[in-house]
């Protein structure tokens, strides 16, 4: 069945800095990703999706590259500001099958 | 405003007790989906629905059950058989193939 990781649990990046967040996933039969945003206490928000047929999608701030030879994602955050501050995870579907989740990585911004 | 919501944010649970909780969206949407979230820990699927009166297990399913008589509710019975159920749960809802949207989770203490 599909699986979907992460590389790294926490990630602390400098203010103003670019983070990058990594995922690998297992199915290579996903139609899509797609990466959330969940502050503490909150549901998880959609930031940015990419279809199988794409490599790299941009969206305002963030940028997501699917490499699907190495079956790999990364979230790209530019300029990283405190509000940034949060766990994100990558997701993996197919049709209308639910999506499979990772387990998150913590993002710390230091101001 | 269209959206997701979950009540009540907070829950207190005696042991041996039965809870539900509330799950409403008005994005007429027609898959729902109900999480449970650990400190720490991924999203995992208890159960979902992807069209009235029809839902299926999911991961985790044990201990809970849910009930789809309407298109916009999608209520989840956390039962005395759930050994541990103290967590966060989410509930999601999406059109077929598309981006899940979540609503704000409750918490659910069994004390």
């Amino acid at each position: 069945g599909e699986s979907v990781g992460l590389h790294l649990p926490t990630l602390s990046v400098q203010e103003g800095d670019n983070s990058i967040i990594n995922c690998a996933y297992s199915n290579s039969a996903s139609d899509y990703f797609i990466w959330y945003k969940q502050e503490s206490g909150k549901g998880p928000q959609f930031i940015i999706d990419i279809r199988s047929n794409m490599d790299k999608r941009q969206g305002q701030r963030v940028t997501v590259l699917l490499n699907k030879t190495v079956k790999h994602l990364s979230l790209q955050i530019a300029a990283t500001q405190p509000g940034d501050s949060a766990v994100y995870f990558c997701a993996g579907g197919r049709g209308n099958t639910p999506l499979v989740f990772g387990k998150g990585t913590r993002l710390s911004v230091i101001a | 405003d269209g959206g997701i919501t979950q009540s009540p944010k907070y829950l207190f649970r005696k042991e041996g007790q039965n809870v539900t909780l509330s799950c409403e969206q008005n994005l007429n949407h027609d898959a729902m989906y109900w999480y449970r979230q650990d400190p720490g820990q991924g999203l995992r699927l208890i159960y979902y629905s992807q069209i009235v009166n029809d839902f299926q297990k999911g991961d985790i399913a044990e201990g809970y059950s849910v009930s789809r008589e309407k298109k916009e509710s999608f209520p989840l019975t956390v039962t005395s058989a759930q050994k541990n159920p103290t967590a966060f749960y989410l509930c999601a809802s999406s059109n077929r193939g598309d981006e899940q949207f979540f609503g704000p989770g409750t918490r659910l203490t069994v004390l």
